[in-house]
């Protein structure tokens, strides 16, 4: 079975600093995908980065990077420089067949 | 533009009423998903399709039904028999189910309440 667990309800960072949201997961299978969102209040669902498990290397897109540990089982999110657009719900999820979504961090950027 | 298309954006229900939510896709996505979102929560499956005339229940798929009969389109129905249907559904669509490296791509939600 797959298992998803985000630790940190919420988040607090004062803009233009970095902030790291936890991810763990667990799975039996060697092939997976590690994904995160972003949710705004508005409530859709913004991809962000994505990790594949046989990936060496830990992704980044612009302001987002992805610290794939595998043995660790953890794929933190780093948002560096952080805007007050930055401030939604932050979902980490994994994927072998379907998608399996951990149960949110709610960051808030500070002024 | 390609996307995913929701709608209504809100709904309400009365007693005993079914409804039903759209999902419109245009993405040629092989793969469509309804899950549920409670507030503060993260987001449970509900049912899923992989290929057209085809669908599998999630993990809280009681008291709601299905239909693919076109790649593009996957309506859900939250029946009567669903006692608490108060919350945020959201439809994603993704190129195929198995391909573990493929993100799923959402609308923007239709948020069901009761009258």
């Amino acid at each position: 079975a797959q298992k998803i667990t985000q630790t940190q309800p919420g988040m607090f960072v004062q803009e233009k600093e970095a902030v790291t949201l936890d991810c763990t997961y667990d799975t039996s299978d060697q092939s997976y995908g590690l994904f995160w969102y972003k949710q705004p209040s508005s409530g859709e669902m913004i991809f962000l980065i994505y990790q594949g498990s046989y990936d060496e290397q830990n992704a980044t897109e612009g302001r987002y990077s992805l610290n794939f540990q595998k043995a660790r089982k953890s794929a933190n999110l780093v948002i560096s420089a952080s805007q007050l657009g930055d401030s939604a719900m932050y979902f980490c999820a994994m994927r072998v067949d379907d998608m399996r979504f951990g149960a949110g961090t709610r960051l808030t950027v500070k002024p | 533009d390609g996307g995913i298309t929701q709608s209504p954006k809100y709904l309400f229900r009365k007693e005993g009423q079914n409804v039903t939510l759209s999902c419109e896709q245009n993405l040629n996505h092989d793969a469509m998903y309804w899950y549920r979102q409670d507030p503060g929560q993260g987001l449970r499956l509900i049912y899923y399709s992989q290929i057209v005339n085809d669908f599998q229940k999630g993990d809280i798929a009681e008291g709601y039904s299905v239909s693919r009969e076109k790649k593009e389109s996957f309506p859900l129905t939250v029946t009567s028999a669903q006692k608490n249907p108060t919350a945020f559904y959201l439809c994603a669509s993704s190129i195929a189910t198995g391909s573990f490296n493929q993100p799923q791509h959402f609308g923007d939600g239709t948020r069901l309440s009761i009258l």
